[in-house]
């Protein structure tokens, strides 16, 4: 069945210093999804990636989504003590498109040293 | 409702009881997910329903967990004869669904924790 892996499974950085995960799918994806949980908490939607080769941003966040529609990527740029948290990428299997179970990959786990 | 609520936050229970976690979704989304999070881990797919399509049960654990959607809104998920391994936060989490762009984006309740001793 469809698999979605997410390296690393965790990361600690000096504030300051910048973040990169990395989400990779064994089928092609219709869209690609990320979400933050932060510690004791539940995840919370941040975008979505639609488009073959896509770029988006928010603030220090840059989010991308391959060619090729089966891998994507979120980069911090600069971490501050608030980005501590599990970022996870989900995304359903073209094949099923919107309508489809989202497939959530096993989480990155940010920690941020002040 | 406003965000998807779930009930209750926390339960304790004895093992060999069974519980039953409630999950109401956000009013007219179609699609219903339960996960399960075991502390530091990652999100453990359960059930997932799409409107009034049969459900997609293949992350069940075993026959103690069942999950019942009623009238295409509130969900129920009922864990038989609890075991100490079941312990963990179970999520819900509702979409709009359909076939649109931003159709399948999830909102998550707040989880419920549930502790087996």
């Amino acid at each position: 069945g469809q698999q979605v892996m997410q390296i690393p499974q965790y990361q600690h950085v000096q504030e300051g210093e910048d973040f990169t995960t990395y989400c990779n799918s064994s089928t092609t994806l219709s869209n690609i999804q990320w979400y933050k949980q932060r510690p004791g908490g539940h995840p919370v939607f941040l975008i979505q990636l639609v488009k073959s080769g896509e770029v988006k941003k928010q603030k220090r966040l840059t989010f991308q989504f391959g060619e090729a529609k089966k891998n994507s990527s979120l980069h911090i740029t600069a971490t501050q003590t608030t980005d501590v948290g599990t970022y996870f990428c989900a995304g359903p299997s073209e094949m099923t498109g919107n309508t489809g179970k989202l497939i959530f990959g096993q989480g990155t786990t940010l920690q941020v040293k002040p | 409702g406003a965000g998807v609520s779930q009930s209750p936050s926390n339960k304790v229970t004895e093992k060999g009881k069974d519980v039953e976690l409630r999950c109401d979704p956000i009013s007219g989304h179609t699609a219903l997910y339960w996960y399960r999070q075991s502390l530091g881990q990652g999100l453990e797919f359960l059930i997932y329903f799409q409107g009034n399509s049969a459900p997609d049960k293949s992350g069940l654990p075993s026959d103690r967990f069942s999950a019942e959607r009623t009238g295409g809104s509130v969900s129920t998920l009922t864990i038989q004869r609890t075991q100490q391994e079941d312990s963990a936060v179970y999520l819900c989490a509702s979409s709009f669904g359909g076939a649109g762009s931003g159709a399948n984006v999830l909102t998550f309740g707040a989880g419920s924790r549930l502790t087996v001793l």
